[in-house]
C-alpha cells in the first residue's frame, strides 16, 4: 500500500508562483504523475519523473527526490485558468495511486 | 485524436436500481482501468483489463460490481443493486499497454447520483 500526502488547499495571486508539495511511502517505485484537474472535469496529465532531479515543461515544472519519497509541482507565472486540483500519483507496479489532490485557487 | 469516451455524463437512480456505464478507450490503447473518485478526493482503482482480460480487479466490490470488455476495445460497468454510498464520479482511463512508464489519459466521468 501507499500513503501519500499533499496539501488540502492553496491560495495564490495571478502572476505568482505555487509550489505544492506531495510526499509518499511505497514498498515500490516506478515513477509519479502529477495531473490537473478541473471541477467537473477528467484529470489530465501534466508531468511525470521516475528519475531525480528536475522536469520542466513551460510554466510548469515537477521536481523528484527518491530517496525522500518527496516530489513537487511549481507553477510559474499563474493564470486564472489554473485554478484547479492538482493530484500528485504514484506508480507501484502496474498501479497508480492517487493522492486527495490539492486545490489550487488563483485570485486576481 | 479523440480521447477517451464515456457515458453518460450523469445519471440518477433511486436505490436498490442497477446501472450501466459505458467506456470507449483511445484508438489503440489496449490497457483500460475503471476508476471509482469520491468528492474530494483522488480515483481510485476498481478494475484494470490488457486487451479482454481483467488482470487486477482486487479493489472491485464484486458482490454487487462487475465489468467486462468482451472485444478488447469497449468496456461496461456495472452496479446492481446501486447503493447509496455508491454516488460519486466513475472514471474510465485507458493507456497504450505493456509499459511500466506510461501515461494514462482520462475519460470525462459518469457522475452517479444513489438516492
Amino acid at each position: 500500500g501507499q500513503n501519500i500526502d499533499q496539501p488540502t488547499e492553496m491560495t495564490a495571486t495571478e502572476g505568482a508562483i505555487v509550489q505544492i508539495n506531495c510526499t509518499y511511502q511505497t514498498s515500490g517505485f516506478n515513477g509519479l504523475f502529477w495531473y490537473q484537474q478541473h471541477a467537473g472535469e477528467a484529470p489530465t496529465f501534466l508531468s511525470y519523473n521516475v528519475l531525480d532531479g528536475l522536469e520542466e515543461k513551460g510554466r510548469f515544472s515537477s521536481f523528484l527526490s527518491r530517496s525522500k519519497g518527496y516530489s513537487y509541482l511549481l507553477l510559474k507565472e499563474l493564470q486564472m485558468k489554473d485554478s484547479a486540483s492538482y493530484l500528485c500519483a504514484v506508480r507501484e507496479g502496474y498501479k497508480l495511486s492517487f493522492g486527495a489532490g490539492t486545490t489550487v485557487t488563483v485570485r486576481a | 485524436e479523440a480521447g477517451v469516451v464515456q457515458s453518460p455524463r450523469y445519471k440518477i437512480i433511486e436505490k436498490k436500481q442497477p446501472v450501466a456505464f459505458w467506456c470507449n478507450p483511445i484508438s489503440g490503447h489496449n490497457t483500460l482501468y475503471w476508476y471509482l473518485q469520491n468528492l474530494g478526493q483522488g480515483p481510485e482503482l476498481l478494475i484494470r483489463y490488457e486487451n479482454e482480460e481483467a488482470v487486477d480487479d482486487s479493489q472491485l466490490p464484486k458482490d454487487r460490481f462487475s465489468a467486462e470488455r468482451l472485444k478488447g476495445v469497449d468496456s461496461t460497468l456495472k452496479i446492481q443493486p446501486a447503493e447509496l454510498g455508491d454516488s460519486a464520479v466513475y472514471l474510465c482511463a485507458s493507456s497504450l499497454g505493456g509499459q511500466l512508464q506510461e501515461t494514462q489519459y482520462f475519460g470525462p466521468g459518469t457522475r452517479l447520483l444513489v438516492l
